[in-house]
């Protein structure tokens, strides 16, 4: 069956670096995404990767692994409107997503 | 500015009334999707269309139906409301097979 995993929640403090790790599995593949959603709004998209590597976009990157079905999102320099869920996707041949049930990011002072 | 917007944003009804939750979109969309959101689970698809006249079930489809006669508006009905329809109801649009998704606002919607 096709299957995203990632943490229920995770804590860091502002500042501070953090890594939001997926792991997925699909039938075929056709990219990774990664949206941010605050409580009570709308997902808005983050980034996608198709291609092993890092993207980077500002203190946002992302990481695909394409071998071993895995993506993380880091988060640098925390700040505390950094506090929302990050929602895990992978595309599969069909183009439909696959999603994570989220994970739930708290910042502390 | 384009934008995607869904009405009614808040709604209470009762078990068996049908419900119909609206989603327009500016963007020129050919692809438009409605996913429900609930505690613990992951975004789940409820119907898709990738043109006008084309419709699709989704994984969770059952209870639910749509129709696309326009490129603008995929309006997701309910035909006899049940409790388990309890939840957040998100309407998207992308522009291509791969491309990011443009998400409304969400309708919370409350079944009694």
């Amino acid at each position: 069956g096709q299957n995203i995993d990632q943490p229920t929640e995770m804590t860091a403090t502002e500042g501070a670096i953090v890594q939001i790790n997926c792991t997925y599995q699909t039938s075929g593949f056709n990219g990774l995404f990664w949206y941010q959603q605050h409580a009570g709004e709308a997902p808005t998209f983050l980034s996608y990767n198709v291609l092993d590597g890092l993207e980077e976009k500002g203190r946002f990157s992302s990481f695909l692994s394409r071998s071993k079905g895995y993506s993380y999102l880091l988060l640098k320099e925390l700040q505390m409107k950094d506090s929302a869920s990050y929602l895990c996707a992978a595309m599969d041949s069909n183009y439909q997503l696959i999603w994570g049930a989220g994970t739930k990011l708290i910042i502390k002072p | 500015d384009a934008e995607i917007t869904q009405s009614p944003r808040h709604k209470i009804t009762e078990t068996g009334r049908q419900v119909t939750l609206a989603c327009h979109q500016t963007w020129n969309h050919n692809n438009m999707f409605w996913y429900r959101q609930d505690l613990g689970h992951g975004l789940r698809l409820i119907h898709y269309s990738y043109g006008v006249q084309d419709t699709n079930k989704g994984e969770v489809s059952d209870g639910y139906s749509v129709s696309r006669s326009n490129t603008e508006d995929l309006p997701l009905t309910l035909e006899s409301a049940a409790s388990s329809q309890t939840s957040v109801y998100f309407c998207a649009s992308s522009k291509g097979d791969a491309g990011e998704l443009f998400f409304g606002e969400g309708s919370r919607l409350t079944v009694l």
